[in-house]
């Protein structure tokens, strides 16, 4: 069974700063999403990672996938409150298109 | 554009009874899935269908029947609702390999 972890689970942290969010997935995989939750709302997708080494941006957030390491990296560029909500990342198995997500980050940017 | 509807948004059950979760696209993905969201366990799957007239279990399957009649439509049942059940309920659609999901606005169930 595919799992996925993330740390951390809950971060505060001040405007202005920099951070990262890890998520670590227990079986080969080259397909890695993140996605945003609002309280109460349905989830965004940020970031499709579909390749080794990929790297993807907007605007203060990037995130990168290591398949080699079964990682990914979500950094937080100079947080701002908008910021503030549930991060998730998922996975999809070797084969098939179901996902596995992670606990989620319950982010907080205080001003 | 109207994406994934799930209806109803709000529901209080009493223990035993039986419900549906409806959801529908209209963006004629094949990969439609459902999940249930607790506090600290993130999103775990429980049905997932990839075309009409194929489903499979996810994580969490137990109390929970699904069908695809249609590309459309992937309604959830809940056989006998009981405590365990109380949860946000999302479903979601996708196109394939490698294609984010969307997801629907999410089904609050109180199981009581």
């Amino acid at each position: 069974e595919l799992k996925v972890e993330q740390n951390p689970l809950f971060l505060s942290m001040q405007e202005g700063k920099n951070y990262t969010i890890y998520c670590n997935y227990s079986t080969t995989s080259d397909r890695l999403y993140w996605y945003r939750q609002d309280p109460g709302k349905s989830l965004e997708s940020l970031f499709v990672l579909l390749s080794n080494g990929a790297v993807k941006q907007e605007g203060r957030l990037m995130a990168s996938l290591d398949t080699k390491a079964r990682l990914s990296t979500l950094h937080i560029t100079a947080a701002v409150h908008d910021l503030s909500a549930t991060y998730f990342c998922a996975v999809n198995p070797l084969t098939g298109n179901q996902f596995y997500f992670g606990t989620g980050t319950s982010l907080t940017v205080i001003p | 554009n109207a994406g994934v509807t799930q209806t109803p948004k709000f529901q209080v059950l009493k223990t035993g009874q039986s419900m549906t979760l409806q959801c529908a696209q209209d963006m004629n993905h094949e990969y439609m899935s459902w999940y249930r969201q607790d506090p600290g366990m993130g999103l775990r799957l429980i049905h997932y269908s990839v075309g009409a007239g194929i489903t499979d279990q996810g994580e969490v399957p137990n109390g929970y029947n699904v069908s695809r009649s249609t590309t459309e439509d992937f309604p959830l049942r809940l056989l006998s609702a009981a405590p365990s059940q109380t949860s946000v309920y999302f479903c979601a659609s996708s196109t394939g390999t490698g294609s984010r999901a969307f997801f629907g606005q999410g089904t609050r169930l109180t199981v009581v």
